[in-house]
């Protein structure tokens, strides 16, 4: 355990479905992160918040649309989604926001699958 | 563009023996690396970091390395173990962004 917890480990949805992907971190960090693993390809940063406001949003579809109440949870709120959606969807978490300064805590991810 | 990439996709070592993994990077302002490990079914986990006025740091049975002249980090780890077995990431930043390779999948052979 890393002290990041996601839930669920594993969906399956359609995609008309709406889901969504919950991230808490037990650490006292102040910043969140989502990233999208898909097979061969580099982690893509899809989200950061700081202290609780969204920081980055790097070109996501509206179809994902994040959500931090506080600086301990994250949510990922997923709607209408495609098939190339389906990836490992990883929560991290830092003491610091600004790229110089990220040693993440990565979540266990979800596996998500579209069909 | 910006890329991390590493030299090769797959690694297979006998348990016991030394591993090498190679990253190469390709912007030279970059001022910070890290070395992550992802086993099957967690996220990745970090190992260790470098800063770019260091060329080495160890740490427990891992050793990095910096060669910025030709823009190459490496992953050394010393009497691999079964519990090695992983996918590793390099990763960089630069000024604002932070870059992650696509891996290393890493295999012990007992």
């Amino acid at each position: 355990e890393t002290g990041v917890t996601q839930t669920p480990r594993h969906l399956v949805m359609g995609m008309t479905n709406k889901k969504s992907l919950k991230c808490e971190q037990h650490l006292g960090h102040n910043a969140m992160y989502w990233y999208k693993q898909s097979a061969k390809k580099p982690l893509e940063l899809m989200f950061v918040y700081s202290l609780e406001e969204r920081v980055e949003n790097n070109s996501v579809p509206s179809r994902f649309s994040p959500e931090c109440p506080n600086s301990s949870h994250l949510f990922l709120h997923l709607h209408t989604l495609q098939p190339e959606d389906s990836a490992l969807y990883l929560c991290a978490s830092s003491q610091e926001a600004r790229p110089g300064q990220r040693q993440y805590t990565f979540g266990s991810g979800t596996r998500l699958t579209v069909v | 563009g910006e890329s991390v990439g590493l030299h090769l996709p797959t690694l297979s070592v006998q348990e016991g023996d030394n591993s090498i993994i190679n990253c190469a990077y390709s912007n030279s302002a970059s001022d910070y690396f890290i070395w992550y490990k992802q086993e099957s079914g967690k996220g990745p986990q970090f190992i260790i970091d470098i800063r770019s006025n260091m060329d080495k740091r160890q740490g427990q049975r891992v050793t990095v390395l910096l060669n910025k002249t030709v823009k190459h980090l490496s992953l050394q780890i010393a009497a691999t173990q079964p519990g090695d077995s992983a996918v590793y990431f390099c990763a960089e930043t630069t000024g604002n962004q932070f870059y992650f390779g696509t891996g290393t999948s890493l295999t012990v052979i007992p």
